[in-house]
């Protein structure tokens, strides 16, 4: 079974600082993606970046980018230039590669981040 | 693309009656879908997996007699919350999955359920 681990229950960050959330997981598998989702207070769960665990280079989406590091099994989130529509709960979640149950998302308990103006 | 609505929004019941709560993929097929529950501030919780023209699977501790699920299209599936308690109320996420290129789930705005 996995299991995705984030450290941080909260953060905050002033509007365009940068701030950066961890993630770390555990797995026996080799073939899988890792993202990160965000839920505003708003409760929709938005996508924020996919990586698959195959591609060495790290995922970025605009001011979003990811340190992806396979060996250590870490997943941190660079969030740039931080807005205060920022302001989420961010989960960090895992899914084995391949078909039927394997497309079961694994998420961990979320970090809470504020950006203050 | 990779839109998912969910309907309704918003439903307030009667102890003892049932809820229908529906998702749809809007510009994509979904043979899978999958059904959370969510408890305030915490994590999303997996209840089940739907696939279209099978039987869903549940997550062990999870009633399937309570919590009834059809995926009859491959754009529809529903959850039918059946006799409902007060401890039913919870806040429902379904998310429809894009497979194949992308491999990705896309969730659908939730329905905050309140049973009386």
């Amino acid at each position: 079974a996995q299991t995705v681990t984030q450290s941080q229950p909260e953060m905050s960050v002033q509007e365009a600082e940068t701030v950066t959330l961890s993630c770390t997981y555990d797995t026996s598998e080799n073939n899988y993606y890792l993202f990160w989702y965000k839920q505003p207070p708003s409760r929709q769960m938005i996508l924020v970046i996919r990586q698959e665990a195959y591609k060495q280079q790290n995922a970025t989406e605009n001011r979003f980018s990811v340190n992806f590091q396979k060996a250590a099994k870490s997943f941190s989130l660079k969030i740039s230039d931080s807005q205060l529509g920022d302001t989420a709960m961010y989960f960090c979640a895992f899914m084995k590669r391949g078909g039927g149950s394997n497309y079961k998302l694994t998420f961990g308990k979320g970090t809470l981040l504020t950006v203050n103006p | 693309g990779a839109v998912v609505s969910q309907h309704p929004s918003r439903v307030i019941c009667k102890s003892g009656t049932s809820v229908k709560i529906e998702c749809r993929s809007l510009d994509f097929q979904a043979t899978t879908m999958f059904w959370y529950r969510q408890f305030p501030k915490k994590s999303l919780m997996l209840m089940a997996t739907s696939n279209e023209g099978s039987k869903a699977t549940y997550e062990q501790g999870v009633e399937k007699d309570k919590f009834l699920i059809n995926h009859a299209s491959l754009t529809l599936s529903t959850l039918t919350v059946t006799s409902a308690h007060p401890e039913d109320s919870s806040f429902y996420i379904c998310s429809a999955l894009s497979a194949g290129k992308t491999d990705t789930q896309y969730f659908g705005p939730g329905t905050r359920l309140t049973v009386l």
